[in-house]
Protein backbone atom coordinates (compact mmCIF):
# COMPACT_ATOMS: atom_id res chain seq x y z
CA UNK A 1 0.00 0.00 0.00
CA UNK A 2 1.03 3.93 -0.48
CA UNK A 3 2.60 5.10 2.34
CA UNK A 4 4.30 8.50 2.72
CA UNK A 5 6.06 9.10 6.35
CA UNK A 6 7.13 12.36 7.17
CA UNK A 7 10.38 12.81 9.83
CA UNK A 8 9.44 13.67 13.28
CA UNK A 9 8.55 17.78 15.15
CA UNK A 10 11.30 20.36 15.28
CA UNK A 11 11.52 23.00 16.82
CA UNK A 12 13.80 26.23 15.64
CA UNK A 13 15.11 29.36 16.61
CA UNK A 14 13.88 32.91 14.00
CA UNK A 15 16.84 32.82 11.01
CA UNK A 16 17.23 29.35 11.54
CA UNK A 17 16.50 26.49 9.06
CA UNK A 18 15.30 23.19 8.75
CA UNK A 19 15.12 20.15 6.50
CA UNK A 20 12.07 17.47 6.64
CA UNK A 21 11.84 14.39 5.03
CA UNK A 22 8.77 12.50 3.38
CA UNK A 23 9.63 8.44 2.50
CA UNK A 24 8.06 6.69 0.71
CA UNK A 25 6.88 3.34 -0.21
CA UNK A 26 4.28 0.75 -1.83
CA UNK A 27 4.46 2.40 -5.52
CA UNK A 28 7.10 3.35 -8.28
CA UNK A 29 8.84 6.68 -6.61
CA UNK A 30 10.43 7.75 -9.91
CA UNK A 31 6.42 8.23 -11.37
CA UNK A 32 4.50 10.68 -9.52
CA UNK A 33 5.33 13.81 -8.76
CA UNK A 34 5.08 15.09 -4.61
CA UNK A 35 4.41 18.48 -3.50
CA UNK A 36 4.74 20.29 -0.01
CA UNK A 37 1.64 21.91 1.48
CA UNK A 38 1.88 23.57 4.81
CA UNK A 39 -0.83 24.47 7.17
CA UNK A 40 -0.16 27.23 10.24
CA UNK A 41 -2.18 26.64 13.73
CA UNK A 42 -5.94 27.25 13.11
CA UNK A 43 -5.85 27.91 9.37
CA UNK A 44 -6.19 26.69 5.72
CA UNK A 45 -3.95 25.16 3.69
CA UNK A 46 -1.06 26.41 1.61
CA UNK A 47 1.00 25.06 -1.64
CA UNK A 48 4.91 25.41 -1.54
CA UNK A 49 5.75 23.78 -4.40
CA UNK A 50 6.49 20.24 -5.55
CA UNK A 51 9.27 18.28 -6.99
CA UNK A 52 9.73 15.52 -9.61
CA UNK A 53 11.28 12.63 -8.47
CA UNK A 54 11.98 11.61 -11.50
CA UNK A 55 14.37 14.49 -12.88
CA UNK A 56 14.89 16.65 -9.57
CA UNK A 57 12.81 19.36 -11.47
CA UNK A 58 11.18 21.60 -8.94
CA UNK A 59 8.64 24.46 -9.31
CA UNK A 60 8.17 26.93 -6.04
CA UNK A 61 5.46 29.31 -5.16
CA UNK A 62 6.15 32.63 -5.56
CA UNK A 63 5.79 32.98 -1.70
CA UNK A 64 8.68 30.96 -1.01
CA UNK A 65 11.01 31.31 -3.99
CA UNK A 66 14.50 31.92 -2.54
CA UNK A 67 13.68 30.23 0.63
CA UNK A 68 12.63 26.47 0.21
CA UNK A 69 14.59 23.83 -1.67
CA UNK A 70 12.88 20.66 -2.46
CA UNK A 71 15.26 17.75 -2.68
CA UNK A 72 15.05 13.80 -3.67
CA UNK A 73 17.47 10.74 -3.12
CA UNK A 74 15.97 8.01 -5.25
CA UNK A 75 18.28 5.22 -3.80
CA UNK A 76 16.09 5.65 -0.56
CA UNK A 77 12.47 6.90 -2.63
CA UNK A 78 12.57 9.97 -0.11
CA UNK A 79 11.95 13.34 -0.86
CA UNK A 80 13.10 16.96 1.64
CA UNK A 81 11.93 20.12 1.96
CA UNK A 82 14.05 22.82 3.27
CA UNK A 83 12.71 25.85 4.37
CA UNK A 84 15.22 28.55 5.62
CA UNK A 85 15.53 32.38 7.58
CA UNK A 86 12.69 31.27 9.57
CA UNK A 87 10.23 33.00 11.12
CA UNK A 88 7.92 32.95 13.83
CA UNK A 89 4.98 33.08 10.79
CA UNK A 90 6.43 29.61 9.75
CA UNK A 91 5.34 27.83 12.40
CA UNK A 92 3.08 25.17 10.79
CA UNK A 93 2.15 21.49 9.87
CA UNK A 94 4.03 20.57 6.65
CA UNK A 95 2.92 17.61 4.70
CA UNK A 96 4.16 16.02 1.52
CA UNK A 97 1.29 14.82 -0.84
CA UNK A 98 1.35 12.36 -3.68
CA UNK A 99 0.10 13.98 -7.57
CA UNK A 100 -2.21 11.37 -8.65
CA UNK A 101 -0.87 11.88 -12.29
CA UNK A 102 1.70 14.21 -13.58
CA UNK A 103 0.90 17.91 -13.08
CA UNK A 104 -2.68 17.38 -11.97
CA UNK A 105 -2.41 18.79 -8.48
CA UNK A 106 -4.77 16.05 -7.24
CA UNK A 107 -2.76 14.91 -4.08
CA UNK A 108 -3.94 11.43 -3.24
CA UNK A 109 -2.06 10.14 -0.83
CA UNK A 110 -0.55 12.61 2.50
CA UNK A 111 2.10 12.38 4.52
CA UNK A 112 0.93 12.18 8.49
CA UNK A 113 2.58 15.52 8.82
CA UNK A 114 5.46 17.78 10.78
CA UNK A 115 5.07 20.12 13.02
CA UNK A 116 7.63 22.77 12.93
CA UNK A 117 8.02 24.83 15.52
CA UNK A 118 9.58 28.45 15.28
CA UNK A 119 10.68 30.07 18.74
CA UNK A 120 12.87 31.88 20.60
CA UNK B 1 -6.90 36.12 1.95
CA UNK B 2 -7.36 32.85 0.06
CA UNK B 3 -7.36 32.69 -3.82
CA UNK B 4 -10.63 30.65 -3.50
CA UNK B 5 -13.70 31.61 -1.18
CA UNK B 6 -15.34 29.30 0.94
CA UNK B 7 -18.12 30.31 3.72
CA UNK B 8 -16.09 29.90 6.78
CA UNK B 9 -18.83 27.38 8.11
CA UNK B 10 -21.69 25.10 7.44
CA UNK B 11 -23.80 23.23 9.52
CA UNK B 12 -27.33 20.73 9.53
CA UNK B 13 -28.82 17.88 11.30
CA UNK B 14 -28.10 14.49 10.90
CA UNK B 15 -29.76 12.93 7.31
CA UNK B 16 -30.06 16.15 6.07
CA UNK B 17 -28.30 18.04 2.56
CA UNK B 18 -25.66 20.97 2.78
CA UNK B 19 -23.16 22.11 0.21
CA UNK B 20 -20.21 24.27 0.61
CA UNK B 21 -19.32 26.63 -2.35
CA UNK B 22 -15.71 27.48 -3.62
CA UNK B 23 -16.09 30.69 -5.45
CA UNK B 24 -12.88 31.77 -7.61
CA UNK B 25 -11.85 34.14 -10.79
CA UNK B 26 -10.91 34.06 -14.10
CA UNK B 27 -7.61 32.90 -13.71
CA UNK B 28 -8.41 29.92 -11.68
CA UNK B 29 -11.36 27.95 -11.83
CA UNK B 30 -13.02 30.52 -14.44
CA UNK B 31 -10.13 29.59 -16.54
CA UNK B 32 -11.05 26.09 -17.03
CA UNK B 33 -9.16 24.47 -14.53
CA UNK B 34 -10.23 21.99 -12.43
CA UNK B 35 -11.42 21.96 -8.93
CA UNK B 36 -10.62 19.13 -6.33
CA UNK B 37 -12.17 18.86 -2.52
CA UNK B 38 -10.25 17.49 0.72
CA UNK B 39 -11.71 16.26 3.94
CA UNK B 40 -9.72 16.97 7.09
CA UNK B 41 -10.75 15.57 10.41
CA UNK B 42 -9.40 16.95 13.48
CA UNK B 43 -5.97 16.20 13.93
CA UNK B 44 -5.59 13.94 10.46
CA UNK B 45 -4.01 14.51 7.10
CA UNK B 46 -6.51 16.25 4.46
CA UNK B 47 -8.18 13.48 2.62
CA UNK B 48 -8.80 13.13 -1.17
CA UNK B 49 -12.95 13.35 -1.67
CA UNK B 50 -13.30 14.41 -4.92
CA UNK B 51 -10.98 15.43 -7.71
CA UNK B 52 -11.30 16.65 -11.00
CA UNK B 53 -14.21 18.88 -10.28
CA UNK B 54 -17.31 15.28 -9.65
CA UNK B 55 -15.38 12.62 -9.85
CA UNK B 56 -14.85 10.56 -6.08
CA UNK B 57 -11.89 8.25 -5.55
CA UNK B 58 -12.84 4.36 -4.05
CA UNK B 59 -13.86 4.45 -0.84
CA UNK B 60 -15.89 7.81 -0.63
CA UNK B 61 -19.56 7.09 -0.26
CA UNK B 62 -21.73 8.38 -2.66
CA UNK B 63 -23.23 10.83 -0.37
CA UNK B 64 -20.59 13.28 -1.72
CA UNK B 65 -20.46 14.77 -4.54
CA UNK B 66 -19.39 17.73 -6.83
CA UNK B 67 -19.87 20.47 -9.34
CA UNK B 68 -18.58 23.61 -11.25
CA UNK B 69 -20.19 26.25 -12.74
CA UNK B 70 -18.26 29.15 -14.19
CA UNK B 71 -15.88 30.82 -11.63
CA UNK B 72 -17.69 28.68 -8.65
CA UNK B 73 -17.40 25.24 -7.64
CA UNK B 74 -19.53 23.24 -5.02
CA UNK B 75 -19.69 20.16 -3.07
CA UNK B 76 -22.74 18.65 -1.78
CA UNK B 77 -23.34 16.30 0.95
CA UNK B 78 -26.45 14.40 1.74
CA UNK B 79 -27.11 11.98 4.40
CA UNK B 80 -25.28 14.06 6.67
CA UNK B 81 -23.84 11.95 9.11
CA UNK B 82 -22.11 12.71 12.59
CA UNK B 83 -18.55 11.45 11.18
CA UNK B 84 -18.83 14.20 8.17
CA UNK B 85 -18.10 16.81 10.81
CA UNK B 86 -14.58 17.98 9.52
CA UNK B 87 -12.74 20.88 7.73
CA UNK B 88 -13.45 20.93 3.99
CA UNK B 89 -11.01 22.71 1.26
CA UNK B 90 -11.03 23.11 -1.86
CA UNK B 91 -8.71 23.73 -4.64
CA UNK B 92 -7.59 24.19 -8.21
CA UNK B 93 -4.95 25.66 -10.08
CA UNK B 94 -4.28 29.09 -10.53
CA UNK B 95 -2.24 30.75 -13.98
CA UNK B 96 -1.90 34.17 -12.15
CA UNK B 97 0.65 32.55 -9.68
CA UNK B 98 1.53 29.67 -11.51
CA UNK B 99 0.95 27.25 -8.63
CA UNK B 100 -2.07 25.25 -6.98
CA UNK B 101 -4.09 27.17 -4.35
CA UNK B 102 -6.72 26.41 -1.90
CA UNK B 103 -9.79 27.75 -0.26
CA UNK B 104 -9.81 28.89 3.17
CA UNK B 105 -11.69 26.07 4.89
CA UNK B 106 -15.08 25.47 5.67
CA UNK B 107 -16.01 23.95 9.44
CA UNK B 108 -18.99 21.29 8.59
CA UNK B 109 -20.71 21.00 11.73
CA UNK B 110 -23.83 17.97 12.15
CA UNK B 111 -26.59 19.45 14.69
Amino acid sequence: QVQLVQSGAEVRKPGASVKVSCETSGYRFTGYYLHWVRQAPGQGLEWMGWISPDSGGTNYAQKFQGRVTMTRDTSISTVYMELSRLSSDDTAVYYCARDQTVHTGIFDYWGQGTLVTVSS
Amino acid sequence: QSVLTQPPSVSGAPEQRVTISCTGSSSNIGAGYDVHWYQQLPGTAPKLLIYSNSNRPSGVPDRFSGSKSGTSASLAITGLQAEDEADYYCQSYDSSLSGWVFGGGTKLTVL
